[in-house]
């Protein structure tokens, strides 16, 4: 399974934008990025996915890299309630069942 | 709410007794997957369905686990002689056919073995 590389922990002050970056040097041309959130005794919530293009909804943005080697999430104002540890995923037509490989995620900290 | 329910939220049981978890999910969505979570790590692939078939399983499910979901529709996670070791977030999710597509989870199960 290709390797997804975050930061253990990041912290962001309330209101203001977060990037979070993820490193998949060894994606293949068929894995979709995934990230999901995982907010303390909650199972994981999806955030957002994309393939080659930069992707925008609600709740986030993804920025690809050209080379798809590296990705960021990006959180336009960050609210306490954003705290959560984010897993970023690739998700491919090689894995079995197209199942998610979760790392250990990067722990975001959110300051009043 | 994501649409994908599970029961219970919370077992204790005791060290050698059995238990069943049920995981209800999307009912458009074929592809059913099985996680756990221990504190401070992040899940941990056991099993997935297609529809009604158990298609992949982890090394990680030892021969005291068993999963199934009858004609596609909801799953259940029996562990037989539970130990402590077995204490952790047992993770239901859910998602259509493809890499492509978002998987929606459950809120977990979380097993306490005394």
């Amino acid at each position: 399974d290709a390797k997804t590389t975050q930061p253990n922990s990041m912290e962001s002050n309330e209101e203001e934008p977060v990037h979070l970056p993820c490193n998949h040097s060894t994606i293949s041309g068929t894995d979709y990025i995934h990230w999901y959130r995982q907010l303390p005794s909650q199972g994981p919530e999806y955030v957002i996915h994309g393939l080659t293009s930069n992707v925008n909804n609600r709740m986030a943005s993804l920025a690809i890299a050209e080379d798809r080697k590296s990705s960021t999430l990006i959180l336009h104002r960050a609210t306490l309630r954003d705290a959560a540890v984010y897993y970023c995923i690739l998700r491919g037509v090689n894995n079995a069942g197209n199942m998610l490989t979760f790392g250990g995620g990067t722990r975001l900290m959110v300051k009043p | 709410d994501t649409g994908v329910s599970q029961d219970p939220r919370h077992k204790i049981t005791k060290r050698g007794q059995n238990v069943t978890f049920r995981c209800d999910p999307i009912s458009e969505h074929n592809r059913l997957y099985w996680y756990r979570q221990t504190l401070g790590q992040g899940p941990e692939f056991l099993t997935y369905f297609q529809n009604e078939a158990q298609l992949e399983k982890s090394r990680l499910l030892s021969d005291r686990f068993s999963a199934e979901r009858p004609k596609g529709s909801f799953s259940t996670l029996e562990i037989q002689r539970t130990e402590q070791g077995d204490s952790a977030m047992y993770l239901c999710a859910n998602s259509r056919q493809g890499a492509g597509t978002e998987a929606f989870f459950g809120q977990g199960t979380r097993l306490t073995v005394v």
